[in-house]
């Protein structure tokens, strides 16, 4: 069973930190994702990634920058927290060859002070 | 540019009453559809996509691409069938598919 597991479920933090949240996952998926998920909005896409070290912007990167240093880790960054920037956040992972089929984490409910 | 659109943020519904999500894309190429399921408290997840033309959980889903929907279906509703519902598509792009989702539908089956 795949398991893609994000390191704090609520995180409470001020604006102008910089926050760090973390992904891994265990079934050595190719394919890792960031969205954002807001009441009415759905899912955004902010940042996504195929490989080590590869990074592609997605709909909304403003504000964010990622880091995928190994194959099962894939950080979001917000270099400097904004109110406008609370939000729950889901990552997902997928195998190069059923890109869509994405195996979410339980979330990440951010607040910024 | 990719844009899914579900009209209906809440729809109510006794239980063993028909139930429809509505799903409306617009995509210039020939576009994949999927609808992914959150229960409470639960992991989003894939429902199921049209490419697979199957039924999921009594759930089914047409493309109809003169109408460029995608909506879901569902005869006879079940209190289980409580969550949040979103479509989403996947357009062909250089480096790769990706999905845009849509605003997200939730569904309450009352007993």
């Amino acid at each position: 069973d795949v398991k893609v597991t994000q390191s704090s479920r609520y995180l409470v933090k001020r604006t102008g930190e910089k926050v760090f949240l973390e992904c891994v996952q265990d079934m050595d998926h190719e394919n890792m994702f960031w969205y954002r998920q807001d009441p009415g909005l759905g899912l955004r896409l902010i940042y996504f990634s195929y490989d080590v070290k590869m990074k592609e912007k997605g709909d909304i990167p403003e504000g964010y920058s990622v880091s995928r240093e190994k194959k099962e880790r894939f950080s979001l960054i917000l270099e400097s927290a904004s109110t406008n920037q609370t939000s729950m956040y889901l990552c997902a992972s997928s195998i190069a060859q059923d890109n869509e089929k994405l195996f979410f984490g339980s979330g990440t409910q951010l607040s910024v002070l | 540019a990719q844009r899914v659109t579900q009209p209906e943020k809440l729809l109510s519904v006794f239980k063993g009453a028909p139930v429809e999500l509505k799903c409306n894309y617009s995509y210039s190429g020939s576009p994949e559809l999927f609808w992914y399921v959150q229960y409470s408290r639960q992991r989003l997840q894939l429902l199921l996509r049209h490419i697979s033309r199957e039924s999921i959980k009594g759930f089914t889903a047409d493309l109809n691409k003169g109408e460029t929907s995608f909506h879901l279906k569902k005869p006879f509703a079940q209190e289980e069938d409580s969550a949040m519902y979103y479509c989403a598509l996947s357009g062909w792009k250089a480096a790769g598919n990706k999905l845009t989702f849509g605003g997200g539908t939730r569904v309450l089956v009352k007993p």
